[in-house]
This record gives C-alpha cells, sequence and structure tokens, in this order.
C-alpha cells in the first residue's frame, strides 16, 4: 500500500532554510490525480496547513501566512516531493507531516500521512 | 481565512459510550468537511471526509454529519481504540484550516 516518508535535518538555525523530502513508496507520484502536500503541528498545538503540489505542471497552493517564505517541488524521477521553508525562527518549530491530497474534486481528504518529523529551530 | 472551531475541547468517557463532538466554521463550507484522529506520537489518520463519507477501513461506530457552517463527529458506541485527539477541517477555501481539536479520554 502507498507509503510516505518524511526526511531531513531535525535542527535547523534561526533565519536559515529548512528544507524536507516526502519519498513516496508503494505507488507513482505521478500516476493518478493527486495532489501532495505539507501540514505541521507545532507541539502540544494544533494542526496547520501549509500547501500542496500537483504531479503535473507542478501547479501548488499555499498558506498565504507561509507564502513569501514557501517552495513546495516534485521530483517524479525520484518519486519525491519537498519542502522549504526560508528565513525561519523558533516559531516554525513543529512536526512536519507529507501526505496524499485526493484534490478539489474529492474534497482534498488527506490520506495517507508520512509518520512526520520534527524540526526545531535553535541556534 | 475560515476559521474553524471545535468543542468540547476535551471530554472523558466510558468504553461503551455515546460520544458526539461539534465543529464549526466561520462561514458556509457546504459540505467541504473532513475529520481526522490523532493518537499521542502518530500522525493524523482519515476517518471521514465530505462530512458524511466514511473512509474504507473506518469502523461503522464512526458517522460524520452536517452542512454549511456545524458539523458532528459521533462514535456510537466508544472503544477502547478510540480514545485520541479528533481534528475537523475545512477544504471549502485556501488556506485549508483544522480546528484546535478534541481529545478524548477515558472517565
Amino acid at each position: 500500500q502507498l507509503q510516505l516518508q518524511e526526511s531531513g535535518p531535525g535542527l535547523v538555525k534561526p533565519s536559515e532554510t529548512l528544507s524536507l523530502t516526502c519519498t513516496v513508496s508503494g505507488g507513482s507520484i505521478s500516476s493518478s490525480n493527486y495532489y501532495w502536500g505539507w501540514i505541521r503541528q507545532p507541539p502540544g498545538k494544533g494542526l496547520e496547513w501549509i500547501g500542496n503540489i500537483f504531479y503535473s505542471e507542478s501547479t501548488s497552493y499555499y498558506n498565504p501566512s507561509l507564502k513569501s517564505r514557501v517552495t513546495i517541488s516534485v521530483d517524479t524521477s525520484k518519486n519525491q516531493f519537498s519542502l522549504k521553508l526560508g528565513s525561519v525562527t523558533a516559531a516554525d518549530t513543529a512536526v512536519y507531516y507529507c501526505a496524499r491530497d485526493c484534490g478539489g474534486d474529492c474534497y482534498d481528504w488527506l490520506d495517507p500521512w508520512g509518520q512526520g518529523t520534527l524540526v526545531t529551530v535553535s541556534s | 481565512d475560515i476559521q474553524m472551531t471545535q468543542s468540547p475541547s476535551s471530554l472523558s468517557a466510558s468504553v461503551g459510550d455515546r460520544v458526539t463532538i461539534t465543529c464549526r466554521a466561520s462561514q458556509s463550507i457546504n459540505n467541504y468537511l473532513n475529520w481526522y484522529q490523532q493518537k499521542p506520537g502518530k500522525a493524523p489518520k482519515l476517518l471521514i471526509y465530505a462530512a458524511s463519507s466514511l473512509q474504507s477501513g473506518v469502523p461503522s461506530r464512526f458517522s460524520g454529519s452536517g452542512s454549511g457552517t456545524h458539523f458532528t463527529l459521533t462514535i456510537s458506541s466508544l472503544q477502547l481504540e478510540d480514545f485520541a485527539t479528533y481534528h475537523c477541517q475545512q477544504t471549502y477555501s485556501i488556506p485549508f484550516t483544522f480546528g484546535p481539536g478534541t481529545k478524548v479520554d477515558i472517565k
């Protein structure tokens, strides 16, 4: 079955760029009309939608609160998609999840999710 | 942005209880409402999409209802494995936003 796995540094310095990759296994990232998304959850807090990307034409949508700092990209040859968040501060400390997004025609539900990776912003 | 609220923020219940969680949107979202279950240290899991459609593999004791601005998630007979935090999410407009969560714990 489809599985997603986040990877990347667990510690990032303030003002630097957070970079994470989500590797998709058990299926092709370009096989269907799915989007691929990122969501984060600060410790002890709620979930925040970061954005998503479609594999074809690399159409992407971002949370306006993060848009100036975020880029989501896809690499179909590696069956991966990635998140870059620039100029990070302590407020960006969170567990970052990747997930498959079924798209607007089916209510953009998110399933499955990766296990999540904690990224701490600290000097 | 569409604001999502949930009530209660937490509740204590016993195995076998009927549990209802409410989610409200700050404006109409038709039925663009999904529910997720999250256990400590784990990723959220999709339970209900489009307000009332049960995701494949999810037990039938879970059900969702509502449209517009008022939605509910009901667990008809709480089981031990249902103790978790439940999140609603609107996908009517970007940015997609989540409710703050409702924690269900053991009485």
